[in-house]
């Protein structure tokens, strides 16, 4: 079974401009996760998918949004970018998205704002 | 203060020796994972859990649910563990907990031949 996979793996952009990454989860998962790691902050929660319908979000500014298709691939976008939004994006792909599940992760997208 | 608190931040071993990292955490959880991740970014899950002891190969995980308190430990340790382990919680707070990890900061661990 093919893993997660992230598209594109590495980013350039300048401020101001906007961004879309995408991530396939694994065949059957239907909840998926995003997350940001900087040195600063560590990984930290962006948002979570599932069945199209964002369930659970972290403590980020509206800049950060995401969506869902049917099939269960995620997209998030970053409007306006900020040079502090440099960062590996990392998604997670599980079963279901409940408690107990172990999250499968992608190889994550390298973004650098400029 | 954070959620989940991990020692040592770095650590340096030399090949074969017993290597101990911890993990306290200061919130009701439902489950704690341990994860490692190499250089390049991608992120492996090595455990999760929910109560007791797990073990893989030479990698053991514990978990005192009453101490709020998780070690991961690696017997044998070889130049290939060199990574970073990140412990991770799902917190127990219902429909806030979809999808959700909360992070320790990372053990950045070094096994020299």
């Amino acid at each position: 079974k093919a893993g997660v996979t992230q598209t594109p793996r590495y980013l350039i952009k300048t401020r101001g401009q906007q961004v879309t990454l995408s991530c396939s989860p694994i065949s059957g998962h239907r909840s998926v996760s995003w997350y940001q790691q900087t040195p600063g902050q560590g990984l930290q929660f962006l948002f979570e998918y599932f069945s199209e319908t964002q369930r659970n979000k972290g403590n980020f500014p509206g800049r950060f949004s995401g969506r869902q298709f049917s099939n269960s691939r995620s997209e998030m976008n970053v409007s306006t970018l900020e040079l502090g939004d440099s960062a590996l994006y990392l998604c997670a792909s599980s079963l279901s998205g409940v408690r107990l599940e172990t999250q499968y992760f992608g190889p994550g997208t390298r973004l650098l704002v400029l | 203060k954070n959620e989940v608190e991990q020692s040592p931040q770095n650590l340096t071993a030399q090949e074969g020796e017993f290597i101990t990292i911890n993990c306290s955490y200061s919130v009701g959880i439902s489950a704690l994972h341990w994860l490692q991740q190499h250089p390049g970014g991608g992120i492996v899950s090595l455990f999760m859990l929910s109560s007791g002891k797990k073990k893989h190969g030479r990698l053991i995980a514990t978990i005192n649910i009453q101490e709020k308190h998780s070690s991961l430990h690696i017997t044998a340790s070889h130049p290939r563990d060199s990574a970073v382990y990140i412990c991770a919680v799902s917190l127990y707070a219902g429909g806030t907990s979809y999808g959700k990890l909360t992070f320790g900061q990372g053990t950045i661990l070094t096994v020299h031949p």
